[in-house]
């Protein structure tokens, strides 16, 4: 196993269109989460999922924002309708469940790039 | 809710010379906190992390960092810089109890390593 995948590693997008990001955690990894970072900022947590139940949501997260993990796997991250403000580091980590070694594995992210 | 600060931006160090980053956090139950580097266009990886067991910390890289309670701080730091120091540095609370969950973020240090 290779870590948290993530694809695309960079997209550009003319405002109004609608993206899709990817994330493939680690195999045995359960929890799932998003983080969002943009420019000068540390990551801001967007959403998490264990296994295909998505758990929580914050307030970061718009409805023009949805994330899936249909079969607990891997995690898609959809933004309608993009906006300049959009733009930022799209963060994806996962980890094993609570009570075990808990750390965090984050992927190497993709930069969405609203023009 | 539970959050860090971390003061200062960037921070300029000499080759061989100490790194001190600062973080201090708040929270209102006893706190798990982390370390994590970030290279440019990269994710995160954890440096090291305080999960109530022994108070200094070490980590990779030669980094270690003391938790203290008295002055809710979990300062990091290395006693000689090198030039593959440079990257930010991002301190981080857990906002669940367990280990690390949802993640709430510093603004993170920009390190500059001065040969």
């Amino acid at each position: 196993d290779t870590g948290v995948s993530q694809d695309p590693r960079h997209k550009i997008t003319k405002r109004g269109q609608n993206v899709t990001f990817r994330c493939d955690p680690i195999s045995e990894h359960n929890r799932l989460y998003w983080y969002r970072q943009t420019l000068g900022q540390g990551p801001e947590f967007l959403t998490y999922f264990q296994n295909e139940a998505q758990l929580e949501k914050s307030r970061l997260l718009s409805d023009r924002f949805s994330a899936e993990r249909p079969k607990g796997s891997f995690s898609t991250l959809e933004i309608q309708r993009t906006e300049q403000g959009d733009s930022a580091m799209y963060l994806c980590a996962s980890s094993l469940p609570v009570g075990s070694n808990t750390e965090a594995f984050f992927g190497q992210g993709t930069r969405l790039t609203v023009v | 809710a539970q959050s860090v600060t971390q003061l200062g931006s960037h921070v300029s160090v000499s080759e061989g010379a100490l790194v001190l980053l600062r973080c201090n956090y708040s929270s209102s139950v006893p706190p798990y906190l982390f370390w994590y580097v970030q290279y440019p266009n990269q994710g995160l990886q954890l440096l090291l992390k305080y999960t109530s067991a022994a108070t200094l910390v070490k980590g990779i890289n030669g980094f270690e960092a003391e938790f203290k309670k008295s002055e809710t701080s979990f300062h990091l730091t290395k006693p000689s810089a090198h030039m593959s120091d440079a990257a930010e540095y991002f301190c981080a609370v857990s906002e669940e109890r367990g280990g690390n969950n949802r993640l709430a973020f510093g603004k993170g240090n920009q390190v500059v390593v001065i040969p």
